[in-house]
């Protein structure tokens, strides 16, 4: 079975363009939850999708949305780039909501370049 | 809010070795918890996971441990070798919560 799986790899943009990450997770999965990691920092939760629905947000601005599709796969949107933006965005899968306490497992994440 | 942190930012050993790796949380609501390995371009790796009703949880080389007494929570690694070398993360979760919170990371280094 694939793992997760986040597409592209790696993107550049510019100040104040937008962007739009993606996420499919492991088969049978049917939350997905997006963090940003900081170059030398641990992973900071953005949102966590479940069954389509949006069960959780930290503390990020509103130019930072999401949706999960009926798949179950995800999209992040960013509007808006900052410089601090630049970032690793990890996706990460899990069975059932988080708050479940069920293991989440992470794609390789889109390293994101703001310049 | 929850604070999850770890001891020491590096760590050295030689190769065959056992590892240690440290970590502090402050949310004693926190009942789950998982070790993840980080590679230099990667996504973290799950390694091995402990809930609070344990203490003690062994896996392939690696054993976690779980004090909730003094919230603290260490991961062993046995036999140390070259490809143990990343940054480790433990990160917690609350029953009541939708996110985990991540340590700021300990970096191994096996020295061959």
């Amino acid at each position: 079975d694939a793992g997760v799986t986040q597409s592209p790899t790696h993107l550049i943009k510019t100040r104040g363009q937008h962007v739009t990450l993606r996420c499919s997770p492991i088969s049978g999965h049917k939350s997905v939850s997006w963090y940003q990691q900081v170059l030398g920092q641990g992973p900071q939760f953005i949102f966590q999708y479940y069954e389509k629905e949006e069960r959780g947000r930290g503390n990020f601005p509103d130019r930072f949305s999401a949706r999960q599709f009926p798949n179950y796969s995800s999209e992040l949107n960013v509007n808006a780039l900052l410089l601090g933006d630049s970032a690793l965005y990890l996706c990460a899968s899990s069975l059932s909501l988080t708050g479940g306490n069920t293991e989440a497992f992470f794609g390789q994440g889109t390293r994101l370049t703001v310049v | 809010g929850e604070s999850v942190g770890l001891h020491l930012p590096t760590l050295s050993v030689q190769e065959g070795d056992n590892s240690i790796i440290n970590c502090a949380y402050s949310n004693s609501a926190s009942d789950y918890f998982i070790w993840y390995k980080q590679e230099s371009g990667k996504g973290p790796q799950f390694i091995i996971d402990i809930r609070s009703n344990m203490d003690k949880r062994q896996g392939q080389r690696v054993t976690v441990l779980l004090n909730k007494t003094v919230k603290h929570l260490s991961l062993q690694i046995a036999a140390t070798q070259p490809g143990d070398s990343a940054v480790y993360f433990c990160a917690e979760n609350s029953n009541t919560g939708n996110q985990f919170y991540f340590g700021t990371g300990t970096s191994l280094t096996v020295i061959p």
